[in-house]
């Protein structure tokens, strides 16, 4: 599949390890915040969300902290997978304002 | 259930040319987004559309139009292609304004 994203910093993890992808957002309004996976040649999945009114929100295997006062978002894979190699971008929305997407980090799992 | 469908998945078109890429949203949604995704970057906003009528419009020259049909799939055209237009253009259905899910994209490659 065609890469969606050869530029983008790189986060290089052992398998079974944890990873912490960051995201530094832009508008001290925004008051949703999502996380996305975008393998080659698909759209971006849902993975989790978060409302500004949370500091931290846990799925399985994955957890979402928000700190809104420095304006920082970062995703935390618990044992990860070769499966979990893909782009990640967080995204924004503030009110009924659409969906602000970030720059992406892509991550890459070590069998 | 389906999800959302794009067609056609790819294509490859001239400058000077012009393109209609269709949207088909999940079933019960009726709000569509269109991005556009560079190589290397995050998705960028170009339209919203929510019960046929646009709802936001993104930082896109007015080559770019785009409508909703009473079954709330919808259109996005381009002019006047220019090389800069190849991108993945990703549609988003959503029953308001939050909640989106995105579909596989079309690849458009313009030569």
């Amino acid at each position: 599949g065609e890469s969606v994203g050869l530029h983008l910093p790189t986060l290089s993890v052992q398998e079974g390890d944890n990873s912490i992808i960051n995201c530094a957002y832009s508008n001290s309004a925004s008051d949703y915040f999502i996380w996305y996976k975008q393998e080659s040649g698909k759209g971006p999945q849902f993975i989790i969300d978060i409302r500004s009114n949370m500091d931290k929100r846990q799925g399985q295997r994955v957890t979402v902290l928000l700190n809104k006062t420095v304006k920082h978002l970062s995703l935390q894979i618990a044992a990860t997978q070769p499966g979990d190699s893909a782009v990640y971008f967080c995204a924004e929305q503030s009110g009924n304002t659409p969906l602000v997407f970030g720059k992406g980090t892509r991550l890459s799992v070590i069998a | 259930d389906a999800g959302v469908t794009q067609s056609p998945t790819h294509l490859i078109k001239t400058r000077g040319q012009h393109v209609t890429l269709r949207c088909s949203p999940i079933s019960g949604h009726k709000s569509v987004s269109w991005y556009q995704q560079v190589l290397g970057q995050g998705p960028q906003f170009i339209f919203q559309y929510y019960e046929k009528e646009e709802r936001g419009r993104g930082n896109f020259p007015d080559r770019f139009s785009a409508r909703q049909f009473p079954n709330y799939s919808s259109e996005l055209n381009v002019n006047a292609l220019l090389l800069g237009d190849s991108a993945l253009y990703l549609c988003a259905s959503s029953l308001d304004y939050y909640g989106y899910t995105f579909g596989s994209g079309t690849r458009l490659t313009v030569v």
